[in-house]
Parts: structure tokens; sequence; C-alpha cells
């Protein structure tokens, strides 16, 4: 079975400070990759995905993912964070024509002002 | 509806007691999946149903766990002789593409005392 890792599990940053974020997983066929974002009180959202194609993927917010095959790795990045990316981002995997997501542990960002 | 949508949000029960969670996906959607969210942890995989049968149900922890769709739109998750090990948030999510990622909704936050 499947497996995924998020290793930071609570970040804290300053405003404008750059961010990344760890996830690795471990299956060794084709994957869909994803980004979830759950803002405090609110319901999971989706933050990005990667099915195939150009391995950098540009999500909504500013945040960008890129996805390392041999590395088996699909870390989160934002250039510069803002308070209201506070959160907890939870990084997850599905082999190709699995149905379901196997979810990482989730990280707690804090973004202080 | 507009999202996914699940009642009660909150719900709090004896231990031993039956508790019945429902969730309403979003129209249309064939796939619906229930996870659970314990504090401080992703989201766990509980059991997935395509159109009105379970697809897989490998992940209820035991055979006080039971879930229905019967019209294959709302589904009903079932626990018996609830435990205070049970307490989490039960999270429905629905997908119109097989393996492209979910919308989820609120949750409900069971406890159990």
């Amino acid at each position: 079975a499947q497996s995924v890792s998020q290793h930071n599990h609570h970040v804290i940053l300053s405003e404008a400070a750059s961010l990344e974020l760890g996830c690795n997983y471990s299956y060794g066929g084709t994957v869909n990759l994803f980004w979830y974002v759950q803002y405090p009180g609110q319901h999971l959202q989706l933050l990005l995905k990667y099915f195939s194609g150009d391995p950098l993927v540009k999500g909504i917010k500013g945040f960008e993912a890129e996805f390392i095959k041999s590395k088996f790795s699909f870390n989160l990045r934002k250039p510069s964070v803002q308070w209201s990316d506070t959160a907890e981002y939870f990084c997850a995997v599905n082999p190709r024509l699995v149905d379901m997501l196997t979810f990482g542990g989730g990280t707690r960002l804090m973004v202080k002002p | 509806g507009a999202g996914v949508s699940q009642t009660p949000s909150n719900k709090v029960t004896e231990k031993g007691k039956y508790v019945e969670l429902r969730c309403d996906p979003i129209s249309g959607h064939t796939a619906l999946y229930w996870y659970r969210q314990s504090l401080g942890q992703g989201p766990e995989f509980l059991i997935y149903f395509q159109g009105t049968g379970a697809a897989d149900d490998s992940g209820l922890p035991n055979d006080r766990f039971f879930a229905v769709r019967p019209e294959g739109s709302v589904s009903t998750l079932k626990i018996q002789r609830t435990e205070r090990g049970d307490s989490a948030v039960y999270l429905c999510a629905s997908s119109g593409d097989r393996g492209y990622g979910y919308t989820f909704g609120s949750g409900t936050r069971l406890t159990v005392v």
C-alpha cells in the first residue's frame, strides 16, 4: 500500500518569507498527486494537482508544486507567504485509476503578520 | 447542491450508542467517499461508493462501521456501539471524475463520551 510523508508538522514564518513544504510518497507506479489546504474552521479545498505533463504545477493563490519522479517527491512552494496562508496543508496521492486518496499527516503553517 | 453537505456538523454521543452521519454529495457525482480525520492526522480512507454499491470498504476499521447509499446519491455512515476511540471528524467527498480529486464536505465532528 502507498504511504505519504510530510516531514514538517509545524512551520512558522513571517509574512513575505518563502515557503517550501515537503511531501514524499512510496509507490512505484504512476500516480496522481494533490495538495489540499484547510483554513481554520473550513473544509478541505484543492490547492493544486498533478496528473501528467509539466512537472511544475501552478495552483491557486500563488502556490506551485514540483513533481520529481526520481525522488518520489511533490513539494509545495510559495515565494512570499501572507498572513491569510495560515492553514493546514495536506499532500495526497492516488495511483492512477485507483480511486481513493492516501493523505499525509499534514503540515500546520502559521504566518506571523 | 453547490457543494457536499454533511449533517450534523457536530454530534456528541455516549459510549455504546448508535449514530448515523449523513452526506449529500454534489448533484450528479457518482463517486462518494468517506474519510475519518483524527486530531493531528491526515484523513484516512474508510469506504468508497460508485453509484449505489460499495466499490471498496477496505478502510472500515471493524464491523461496527457500515455505510449505505441506496439511491446513488445521499449516503449514511452508521456506527454501532460507539467507542471513545471513534471520536474524530468524519469527512465525506464526492467526485465526478475517477481519480482526479474530490470535493470535500465540512465534516461531522463526532465526540463519544
